[in-house]
């Protein structure tokens, strides 16, 4: 079974500083995805950003970008120039890519940016 | 285009009673899920439905079952309520399933059970 770990449950950070959120996860499969979503006080979870297990290159989306490590099963998550907007919790995910559509989500990892 | 809806936002119900939740998908996409979040257990997979058919379920009980309409449309119910059904319940839609890698969520529905 799949599991994903998310090991800090809260971090926080002065505004501007560079933030990196961890994540391991577990899984017997080769073909995988892998994504960071967010979710603000108002509750809409939004992708952050997605990497697909067979790229080796990291997924960078704007101020976030990932660091995969496949071999140590790792896949971390930094925010560049933190802004209060970025105040969430983060959750990590994992989804097999086969018939089993179903997204496994760590425990999630409040981030509070202070001004 | 609007995004996912859910209705209602929040509900009240009490232990032994039913509810039915609904899920509006993105138009044109034709995969709905389902996820419980609680406090305690964190995010979980209830179903995924494509096409009107459930493609897959979680591991929960019998009393939470769900459907997809022809509109892609989809509805959750949950009979003989229990405190621990008390949980935000958020739907997310995908065009397809081969492309659920890409899902967008709904602002969730909150039920409280009493």
């Amino acid at each position: 079974a799949q599991t994903v770990t998310q090991s800090q449950p809260e971090m926080s950070v002065q505004e501007a500083e560079t933030v990196t959120l961890s994540c391991t996860y577990d899984t017997s499969e080769n073909n995988y995805y892998l994504f960071w979503y967010k979710q603000p006080p108002s509750r809409q979870m939004i992708l952050v950003i997605r990497q697909e297990a067979y790229k080796q290159q990291n997924a960078t989306e704007n101020r976030f970008s990932v660091n995969f490590q496949k071999a140590a099963k790792s896949f971390s998550l930094k925010i560049s120039d933190s802004q209060l907007g970025d105040t969430a919790m983060y959750f990590c995910a994992s989804m097999r890519v086969d018939s089993n559509y179903q997204l496994i989500w760590g425990a999630g990892t409040k981030l509070i940016i202070k001004p | 285009k609007a995004g996912v809806t859910q209705t209602p936002r929040y509900l009240i119900k009490t232990r032994g009673q039913q509810v039915t939740l609904s899920c509006s998908p993105i138009s044109g996409h034709r995969s709905v899920s389902w996820y419980q979040q609680t406090p305690g257990q964190g995010l979980q997979f209830l179903f995924e439905y494509f096409s009107e058919t459930q493609r897959n379920k979680g591991n929960f009980p019998g009393r939470f079952s769900g459907r997809q309409f022809s509109n892609s449309r989809s509805e959750m119910n949950v009979s003989t309520l229990e405190l621990g059904d008390s949980a935000l319940y958020l739907c997310a839609s995908s065009l397809f399933r081969a492309l659920q890698e890409t899902q967008y969520f709904g602002p969730g529905t909150r039920l409280l059970v009493l």
